[in-house]
């Protein structure tokens, strides 16, 4: 199985201020014939649904604000919010799609400071 | 719209069975595998199963095998995921969630999602 570890578990950030998320699997979700890293990034609000904000690693999903993007190839990717906003409080998951089971990260929890 | 509604949850005692279900809408059900993922109270989301678009490929986690078996009937436009010997660790919010892409064979990430059917195991 590939395991996916999070860090950190959770931070504070103020409005208007970046907010960094890391995500590490314990091996490659990067697929050699097609070039594309099997990673995904969830949000997950209390009383709602996962919400997926990015695929491939770094497509946006429709809707999405431009202020999430995602980043890294390989074992290690990152999840910003390029200027945090009160409704992006949440718990986001990174997620591998490479091989059963697609197992979620641990998450991390983003507060207001 | 694409909609996927689960049903079947409720409070069930311990050792017991129970049949959970998710109806899909809005899209062509029989071209798309549906996965299962549960949160427990204050947990992080845990993937839980697998069904291929015609039922061919299933697949689970492997700590829940034997006891959690997923199955569809396209003609109805429903999942199910049948539980087995429940626990109290198995009290949680039941999930289903599509594949983003037709005919995937597990390797998708999942673009829709119900709201959930809440399971709570308690004597």
């Amino acid at each position: 199985d590939i395991v996916m570890t999070q860090s950190p578990d959770s931070l504070a950030v103020s409005l208007g201020e970046r907010a960094s998320i890391n995500c590490k699997s314990s091996q490659s979700v990067l697929y050699g014939s097609n070039n594309k890293n099997y990673l995904a990034w969830y949000q997950k609000k209390p009383g709602q649904p996962p919400k997926v904000l990015i695929y491939w690693a770094s497509t946006r999903a429709s809707g999405v604000p431009d202020r999430f993007s995602g980043s890294g190839s390989g074992s290690d990717f990152t999840l910003t919010i390029s200027s945090l906003q009160a409704e992006d409080v949440a718990v986001y998951y990174c997620q591998q799609y490479y091989s059963t089971p697609p197992l979620f990260g641990g998450g991390t929890k983003v507060e207001i400071k | 719209q694409v909609q996927l509604e689960e049903s079947g949850g409720g409070v069930v005692q311990p050792g017991r069975s129970l049949r959970l279900s998710c109806t899909g809408s809005g899209f062509t059900f029989r071209n798309y595998g549906i996965h299962w993922v549960r949160q427990a109270p204050g947990k992080g989301l845990e993937w839980v199963a697998f069904i291929s678009f015609d039922g061919d490929y299933r697949e689970s986690a492997d700590s829940l095998k034997g006891r959690f078996t997923v199955s569809r009937d396209n003609s109805e436009n429903t999942l199910y995921l049948d539980i087995t010997g429940l626990r109290a660790e198995d009290t949680a919010l039941y999930y289903c969630a599509r594949d983003f892409e037709e005919r995937c064979g597990g390797d998708c990430y999942l673009d829709s999602w119900g709201q959930g059917t809440l399971v709570t195991v308690s004597s």
